[in-house]
């Protein structure tokens, strides 16, 4: 069974708006972490956040992490065209959610 | 600089045959992982190893088959390819880390289509 589970499956917004994607978890976690990738290719790792943060930044990236409710959440600020691709959540086990497919329109 | 290679890039077969995909690294890490893509299911976990002639079972095994005879090379073969097992295939690998903070990076993916 998979271990993140990423919501929504599909986002579509406009260039310069903030975009949001949630992951749930089921287990106990040591971090998890987000993937994204671009239309045919491999996963790029984006970033990681350990159980024992609340939150991470990273240049227009952030990441939260509730271990009460078991879930993460990836911000991405200020989107661009470039941002369209899909986005995983992944836990220590290295088993992926089905992703959100984000699409940033020009 | 590092690298992981994944050949071939696509590949069609027919039913009953036996497909091997490679999966070759530079890194120098110790884990290496093989995935498949489909669509509605996202990343599924194939078959992993920790180390030379280490090998483990993923969620989606049957029908699959790693070894690992060096650090470098996690070829995935599939003994008597169907065509359920149409998918694109991603080989990942990580170095192991003392905190478990291991990072995936992946290949390019290979587009195997069992006709």
């Amino acid at each position: 069974s998979q271990q993140g589970e990423e919501d929504p499956q599909a986002l579509s917004i406009q260039e310069g708006e903030n975009a949001t994607m949630n992951c749930s978890y089921k287990t106990s976690i040591n971090n998890l972490q987000w993937y994204r990738q671009n239309s045919g290719r491999g996963l790029v790792h984006l970033i990681l956040i350990r159980s024992n943060e609340r939150e991470k930044h990273s240049g227009r990236l952030r990441v939260t992490l509730d271990t009460s409710k078991k879930s993460s959440s990836l911000l991405i600020t200020a989107s661009r065209a470039a941002d369209t691709a899909s986005y995983f959540c992944a836990t220590f086990d290295m088993r992926f959610g089905a992703g959100t497919r984000l699409t940033v329109k020009p | 600089d590092a690298e992981i290679t994944q050949s071939p890039r696509h590949k069609i077969t027919e039913t009953g045959r036996q497909v091997t995909l490679a999966c070759h690294q530079t890194w120098n890490h110790n884990n290496m992982f093989w995935y498949r893509q489909d669509l509605g299911h996202g990343l599924r976990l194939i078959h992993y190893s920790y180390g030379v002639q280490d090998t483990n079972k993923g969620e989606v095994s049957d029908g699959y088959s790693v070894s690992r005879s060096n650090t470098e090379d996690l070829p995935l073969t599939l003994e008597s390819a169907a065509s359920s097992q149409t998918s694109v295939y991603f080989c990942a690998s990580s170095e192991t880390t003392a905190g478990g903070d291991e990072k995936l990076f992946f290949g390019s993916g290979t587009q195997l289509s069992v006709l």
